[in-house]
């Protein structure tokens, strides 16, 4: 199984910062195929990144995503205040898929 | 629109069986895997397991193999989650997620409550 580990657990960032979130996998990742997905209470996951560096349909450009092998980030430009959530890197490169523990971003 | 529509929210006592639905729509269901995800309060996401509608094909995280079952209904694109008996530690939300091999899990379902308590 492939054991992701998110950094920071909180970024306090105030409207217009940059935030970077990292996710390091126990092993490399195969194809790159890393998601990244953002969560707010109440609601399903959304699908922002796949893999590693590919936006999803209908993502702001704010929201990018880069690394390869077992080192990969989320790099948001600009926040903005629906940006305030939490967000899961995911490694989808075997069958067992596996979830990091979430960089919650929240303000500062 | 591609939508994956969850059945509602459950509340049932230990030992109680129970079987949660995804339908999809907009789609060829029959052609992306489907994912089942649990999350319980306050925590993160955790693989249950992946069924491929086309020919059932499935394979279990090995944290839950053998406590539930995975299947599904091709001629009504519905995907289930099944228990035969219920623990408290089984008290989460479910999602579905549709899972385009190359593409993560890009359409979730809105997600089923299950509450277990005696």
């Amino acid at each position: 199984e492939i054991v992701l580990t998110q950094s920071p657990g909180t970024l306090s960032l105030s409207l217009g910062d940059r935030a970077t979130l990292s996710c390091r996998a126990s092993q490399s990742v195969t194809n790159d195929y890393l998601a990244w997905y953002q969560q707010k209470p109440g609601q399903a996951p959304r699908l922002l990144i796949y893999a590693a560096s590919s936006r999803a349909a209908g993502i702001p450009d704010r929201f990018s995503g880069g690394g390869s092998g077992t080192d990969f980030t989320l790099t948001i430009s600009r926040l903005e205040p629906e940006d305030f959530a939490l967000y899961y890197c995911q490694q989808y490169g075997n069958s067992l898929l596996t979830f990091g523990p979430g960089t919650k971003v929240d303000i500062k | 629109e591609v939508q994956l529509v969850q059945s509602g929210g459950e509340v049932k006592k230990p030992g109680e069986s129970l079987n949660i639905s995804c339908k999809g729509s907009g789609y060829s269901f029959g052609s992306y895997l489907i994912g089942w995800v649990r999350q319980r309060p306050g925590k993160g996401l955790e693989l249950i397991g992946i069924i491929y509608p086309g020919d059932s094909d499935t394979t279990y995280n090995p944290s839950f193999q053998g406590r539930v079952t995975i299947s599904v209904d091709k001629s009504i694109s519905t995907a289930y989650l099944q228990w035969t008996s219920l623990k408290a530690s089984d008290t989460a939300m479910y999602y579905c997620a549709r899972h385009p091999l190359a593409y993560g899990m890009d359409v979730w379902g809105q997600g089923t409550t299950v509450t277990v308590s005696s």
